[in-house]
């Protein structure tokens, strides 16, 4: 499975943006990125997902590299709600999706 | 609320012990995921069904774990004698079928399990 990189951790103050960074060098040409984000003591959340373009929803905007190999998650505004682990993770497109996660990127929130 | 839902929420048995965790998808959902999530740690894959078919299972799970998923609605998570290592938050995801990287998949809020 491809692999992705991400920083540990990542501060941000509330009502500002968050940049949150991923790289994925070893990225095939069939695998979507997708972001989950797992609040305390919750299950994981499925925040966006894409695969050349960048997209937005209403959680989050998805900055994908022209070559693939990184990505950005975007957060408008946080909001002390956002802090949480987000994982960043590479779902190929096989029969099988079953998602592998890393450590992710603890994002703090400072009110 | 993702609309999967779980139960018991917590579970706390004696080492030896059986115990059984259910999980309820999205109705539509037809695929249906285990995982296991260990403190400090991403969740790990336990094992994949689509409709009733089991069709892939983790190193991880051992003899001790079964799953089924009779008529392809809700599933059952069975660990037979219980372990201290089997202390873990159990978590259940669904998701449609379709072109496998494009779906996301919906978590329940888990079955956190405790082992004494």
């Amino acid at each position: 499975d491809a692999k992705t990189t991400q920083p540990n951790s990542m501060e941000s103050n509330e009502e500002e943006p968050v940049h949150l960074p991923c790289n994925h060098s070893t990225i095939s040409g069939t695998d979507y990125i997708h972001w989950y984000r797992q609040l305390p003591s919750q299950g994981p959340e499925y925040v966006i997902h894409g695969l050349t373009s960048n997209v937005n929803n209403r959680m989050a905007s998805l900055a994908i590299a022209e070559d693939r190999k990184s990505s950005t998650l975007i957060l408008h505004r946080a909001t002390l709600r956002d802090a949480a682990v987000y994982y960043c993770i590479l779902l190929y497109t096989g029969a099988n999706s079953k998602l592998t996660f890393g450590k992710g990127i603890t994002l703090s929130v400072r009110p | 609320d993702t609309g999967v839902s779980q139960d018991p929420r917590h579970k706390i048995t004696k080492r030896g012990q059986n115990v059984t965790f259910r999980c309820d998808p999205i109705s539509e959902h037809n695929r249906l995921y285990w995982y296991r999530q260990t403190l400090g740690q991403g969740p790990e894959f336990l094992t994949y069904f689509q409709n009733e078919a089991q069709l892939e299972k983790s190193r991880l799970l051992s003899d001790r774990f079964s799953a089924e998923r009779p008529k392809g609605s809700f599933s059952t998570l069975e660990i037979q004698r219980t372990e201290q290592g089997d202390s873990a938050m159990y978590l259940c995801a669904s998701s449609l079928g379709g072109t496998s990287g494009s779906r996301e998949q919906y978590f329940g809020p888990g079955t956190r399990l405790t082992v004494t």
